[in-house]
């Protein structure tokens, strides 16, 4: 079945750090791809997403760039701040019946 | 526009009881799906609806189900509460237009506790 596997936290970054944090999927035809964040006592926030190969994904200083060839959707921010910490969740979905399967979750911690 | 909105935020309730859950979808949004995440098993699938019916459904067992209803609101049913069944649940909707995959928006959740 189809699976997305997510780089372990948690992530301990400086502020105006570089952020990247690895995402690879396993589907089976052309899944859309998704990074989604969790704040503490929150439910889930949309970042960013990219539906098609080559598609780039950008979206308050994140990026992350749909590679079919390494079944990968990388996410990466150039300067972190204390702000972005939280827990970042890569996932993809397939037109059919609107199931969305998540990695596991990575923990970032921004100290200033 | 309002998000998604969940009620309860918070619950408590006892083994062998049962709990329903309310999901209200961003306006115009016309499929809802049904997410268990717990610190052991993450983000789990639990089911989708579109147009009252539902369409996917998760590896849960049948003590989970749901409904929608004719203004696309929705309700989860867990009966027979098991103390594995403590959990944030979170609802999302999506506008699903034919052909086209769309991003699924989320509440903040219902915290389910069971004791």
């Amino acid at each position: 079945g189809d699976s997305v596997t997510q780089m372990e936290g948690p992530v301990t970054l400086s502020e105006e750090a570089f952020l990247t944090i690895n995402c690879t999927y396993t589907a089976t035809g052309y899944p859309s791809l998704f990074w989604y964040v969790q704040y503490p006592g929150e439910g889930l926030q949309l970042l960013l997403k990219a539906t098609k190969a080559d598609d780039k994904g950008s979206n308050k200083g994140f990026e992350a760039t749909y590679r079919k060839e390494t079944t990968s959707f990388h996410l990466e921010k150039g300067s972190v701040q204390v702000s972005d910490s939280a827990v970042y969740f890569c996932a993809l979905l397939k037109a059919a019946g609107n199931k969305l399967t998540f990695g596991g979750g990575t923990r970032v911690l921004v100290k200033p | 526009k309002a998000g998604v909105t969940q009620t309860p935020r918070y619950l408590i309730k006892t083994r062998g009881q049962q709990v329903t859950l309310s999901c209200s979808p961003i306006s115009g949004h016309r499929s809802v799906s049904w997410y268990q995440q717990t610190p052991g098993q993450g983000l789990q699938f639990l089911f989708e609806y579109f147009s009252e019916t539902q369409r996917n459904k998760g590896n849960f067992p049948g003590r989970f189900s749901g409904r929608q209803f004719s203004n696309s609101r929705s309700e989860m049913n867990v009966s027979t509460l098991e103390l594995g069944d403590s959990a944030l649940y979170l609802c999302a909707s999506s506008l699903e237009l034919r052909d086209r995959v769309d991003e699924q928006y989320f509440g903040p959740g219902t915290r389910l506790t069971v004791t």
